[in-house]
This record gives structure tokens, C-alpha cells and sequence, in this order.
């Protein structure tokens, strides 16, 4: 059981807009620590998708951002392609835990 | 382009050890905090434990503390992973990760393709 709670699964049908959310608690997210996002195509290694709550890295579309609000983030992915179907994680730090990092549990999004 | 390359996976008994190694390329080494990832069939991410740049500091998920044990050879860009006392638990696919700060908490931009542990007899 993470303390980075995703809903397991979400759907959308191309060309929609779909929002992944991660939600934490005053110990992590609601502490300010940055929350970053991976993608994991289905039998690949992740990638990281956005860095520090709503950075995308070089080469990740447009599509693709991320905000924060209070205890919880979110990953919102517009214009969706079938390509997006794969699992994302969400990622901080909890200023209770011993753990350098945590991961939320994951979403697969499935593109119907 | 930054490259990991994990090897070292394979099956092993119940109460065996084995001993994970990451080559890496690409960045210069000993600047970086490096990590192990794994990820168990069909199961979501979990952190395993974080060595830093000089190899000073490590960091350990309570599930693996006194089991495993990070370590890096900065000499040979290497990366590795002590593992003993297997437990059908730990079976997953093992990644190496490269870590990098931009903000307040580290995020990892950098992962290997994985190699797989199997612990079963």
C-alpha cells in the first residue's frame, strides 16, 4: 500500500482528454515535495514523463503536463493517441518513511 | 546518450544470494546518485535502495535492509547490487536508475532495460 494513492485503471477513446491523479498527504506532497511522472509502455522500462510537478523533459510532447494542488497531482494527457496506452507512475518522497523515494501504486490507462 | 546496462539476473533458490551489476555510459559517473528499481511480474514500481555519487551514503527500503547491499565502483562505472537471502519476494525485474536533482526531491532520468531475478526452487 503506497502513500501515493492512482486510481488502477482509467480509459479514453482518442482524441479525448484524461487526468491521472496522485494523491498523498501533508507528509509528502502536501509537504511541497516535487512529485514527478513515468510512462511505461507495455514491456519497456519506464521514462520519466514530467519532473518537478509540471516539467517535461526534452521530447515529450506538448500533450503531456502536470500540476499540483495541496496534497495531491495530477497527470493530464490531452489529444489522446493509442499510443498512450501504458502504465503510469507518479513519484516524491515522504518526510515519515526511511524511503528515499515512493511511487504511487500506478495507473494503466487503456486507450479504447 | 546516458546508458545502463544491467546484468547479473538469473534463478536462484530460496536462501541463495546473487550479486547485480550495472555498466554505465554516457554522464560523468561519480556525480550522480545512482538506484535499484524493481518491479515484481505484473506489480507496479518499488525503490530498493540509493547510493550517492561518492558512494558515502546509501539508502535502503525497509523491505531489503540487511539483505541487500548497494555499492559502486567509480573506477568502472559500475553499479551493483548484493543480494542474500532470497525470498520468493524479492523476484522482479531489477533496474538500475540514474538520479538527478532539479528541485526540492530527486527524480530518476535515466533507467536500464532491467534484469530479471527469479527466486523460486
Amino acid at each position: 500500500q503506497s502513500v501515493l494513492t492512482q486510481p488502477p485503471s482509467m480509459s479514453g477513446a482518442p482524441g479525448q482528454r484524461v487526468t491521472i491523479s496522485c494523491t498523498g498527504s501533508s507528509s509528502n506532497i502536501g509537504a511541497g515535495y516535487d512529485v514527478h511522472w513515468y510512462q511505461q509502455l507495455p514491456g519497456t522500462a519506464p521514462k520519466l514523463l514530467i519532473y518537478g510537478n509540471n516539467n517535461r523533459p526534452s521530447g515529450v510532447p506538448d500533450r503531456f503536463s502536470g500540476s499540483k494542488s495541496g496534497a495531491s497531482a495530477s497527470l493530464a494527457i490531452i489529444g489522446l493517441q493509442a499510443e498512450d496506452e501504458a502504465d503510469y507512475y507518479c513519484q516524491s518522497y515522504d518526510s515519515t518513511l526511511t524511503a528515499h523515494m515512493v511511487f504511487g501504486g500506478g495507473t494503466k490507462l487503456t486507450v479504447l | 546518450d546516458v546508458q545502463l546496462l544491467e546484468s547479473g539476473g538469473g534463478l536462484v533458490q530460496p536462501g541463495g544470494s546473487l550479486r547485480l551489476s550495472c555498466a554505465a555510459s554516457g554522464f560523468t559517473f561519480g556525480s550522480f546518485a545512482l538506484s535499484w528499481v524493481r518491479q515484481a511480474p505484473g506489480k507496479g514500481l518499488e525503490w530498493v535502495a540509493t547510493i550517492s555519487g561518492g558512494g558515502g551514503t546509501t539508502y535502503y527500503a525497509d523491505s531489503v535492509r540487511g539483505q541487500f547491499s548497494i555499492s559502486r565502483d567509480n573506477s568502472k562505472n559500475t553499479l551493483y547490487l548484493q543480494m542474500n537471502s532470497l525470498r520468493a519476494e524479492d523476484t522482479a525485474l531489477y533496474y538500475c536508475a540514474k538520479e538527478r536533482f532539479t528541485g526540492r526531491n530527486p527524480e530518476i532520468d535515466s533507467w536500464g532495460q532491467g534484469t530479471l531475478v527469479t527466486v523460486s526452487s
